[in-house]
């Protein structure tokens, strides 16, 4: 299994709304990713999980809130999000600390996420 | 600061035009260089790792090669299919994020 599973694949919110993200992975990776993505932007990190624990903020708005239950799932819990916070959010996973190719990505599909 | 620049921004090429696509760094010590393909609304796809200058790695239509300065995509006689953007990244023993994305070249290949 070389896939990372994210859900939902498309998601429209208030920006009064709670909703969360999901994102699954069974290859034993032990880091995880949260990217944001605008239309014809490269993918701009928020957060780093590594061993389930958060390593890397990359001063993302605390209306967005990352959280890792275990060492296959990664969620992202939004709350009060502006209409400018619309993007495609990818996770990603990799083998930290193993050498070179330990930031070889895998990304999911990303969810599609529209805020009115 | 590490920082990847790739070139042209768009390319339109008709089908059998054989071309190639550019990356250019610049890191403190590369450890990595990645291409990757992303279709719309989808997420990046992992083509290549290049570790040092002089490498080269093949997948079907697409070679990429590795210099101490930049990257290059070669893409010999696109399909259609080939349609995407392509997206080159860089993973370095000094920067703090895993991975600096470039912008990416979006190539479209005419039937």
């Amino acid at each position: 299994d070389t896939e990372v599973t994210q859900t939902p694949k498309h998601l429209v919110m208030g920006m009064t709304n709670k909703k969360s993200l999901k994102c699954e992975q069974h290859m034993g990776h032990r880091a995880m990713y949260w990217y944001k993505q605008k239309a014809k932007k490269p993918p701009e990190l928020m957060f780093v999980y590594s061993y389930e624990k958060l390593s890397i903020n990359e001063s993302v708005p605390s209306r967005f809130s990352p959280e890792c239950p275990n060492s296959s799932l990664l969620n992202l819990h939004l709350h009060a999000l502006q209409p400018e916070d619309s993007a495609l959010y990818l996770c990603a996973s990799s083998r930290p600390g193993q050498g070179p190719t330990n930031e070889k990505l895998f990304f999911g599909s990303g969810t599609q996420l529209s805020v009115l | 600061e590490d920082q990847v620049t790739q070139s042209p921004e768009a390319l339109r090429l008709q089908e059998g035009e054989s071309s190639s696509l550019n990356c250019s760094y610049t890191v403190s010590g590369l450890r990595g260089l990645f291409w990757y393909r992303q279709d719309p609304g989808k997420g990046p796809e992992f083509l290549f790792t290049l570790y040092s200058a002089g490498e080269e790695k093949e997948k079907e239509r697409l070679k990429a090669t590795l210099t101490k300065k930049e990257s290059f995509l070669h893409i010999t006689a696109p399909k259609p299919e080939d349609s995407a953007t392509y997206l080159c990244a860089v993973h370095s023993y000094s920067g703090n994020t895993p991975l600096v994305f470039g912008k990416g070249t979006r190539l479209s290949v005419i039937a």
